[in-house]
């Protein structure tokens, strides 16, 4: 079983260009998060998905973000126009249905460079 | 609201020594808390969780933690620390009704040889 999959694994814009990044969750999960970590910051959650549906985005900023998971194919988290603060490391995490005390699982990140 | 402390920036200890990296939270009703660990440049990977049941859990790599109501705390142990645990710990909360984990700022052990 595939672990939690995310590409690119590096990305490089500049600024006021677009950057997606893709999430593919594990199998038979249906929960995606998405975190945003900065040095000496943590972990940032940004929003959770889950299958068609937007649950919570209260992390995400209004402007130039936003994200889907689509009935097929993987998450995409995407971001306008990029500025020099979007730099970081973005972080997926799944994990399978029900509100329990379920574990989540992080794919490797995409460290996004903005020059 | 749910919130985690995680105290300490940064844990030195010898290899061989005992460890502790403390983690205190608050939620509303019943906690779910988690350990997760970090390797440079990698994603997190789960350590041990907490539900319920008794307070002493076992995780993986030798790691344990003791919730403590009273305290509302969750700090993780090990009993003799290896270089190769040197890494970024999170801590994280979730209450029951709650979808969305809340994490720690992360702590940095460093084990010495």
């Amino acid at each position: 079983n595939a672990g939690v999959m995310q590409n690119p694994r590096h990305l490089v814009r500049r600024r006021g260009q677009e950057a997606r990044l893709r999430c593919s969750p594990m199998k038979g999960h249906s929960h995606v998060y998405w975190y945003r970590q900065l040095p000496e910051e943590g972990l940032k959650f940004m929003v959770y998905l889950q299958k068609e549906n937007i649950i919570d985005e209260s992390g995400m900023p209004k402007e130039r973000f936003s994200a889907e998971f689509p009935k097929e194919g993987p998450s995409i988290l995407r971001i306008q126009q990029v500025v020099r603060g979007d730099s970081a490391a973005y972080f997926c995490a799944s994990s399978p249905p029900g509100q329990g005390g379920n574990e989540q699982f992080f794919g490797p990140g995409t460290r996004l460079t903005v020059l | 609201a749910q919130s985690v402390a995680q105290p300490e920036d940064q844990v030195n200890v010898a290899e061989g020594n005992p460890l502790t990296v403390k983690c205190t939270y608050s939620v509303s009703g019943n906690p779910y808390l988690f350990w997760y660990v970090q390797y440079p440049n990698r994603g997190l990977q789960f350590l041990l969780k907490y539900i319920t049941g008794d307070n002493l859990v076992k995780g993986s790599y030798g790691f344990e933690a003791e919730f403590n109501k009273s305290q509302t705390s969750f700090h993780l142990k090990k009993p003799s620390a290896l270089v190769s645990d040197s890494a970024l710990y999170f801590c994280a909360v979730r209450g029951e009704g709650s979808y969305i984990p809340t994490f720690g700022r992360g702590t940095s052990l460093i084990v010495h040889p």
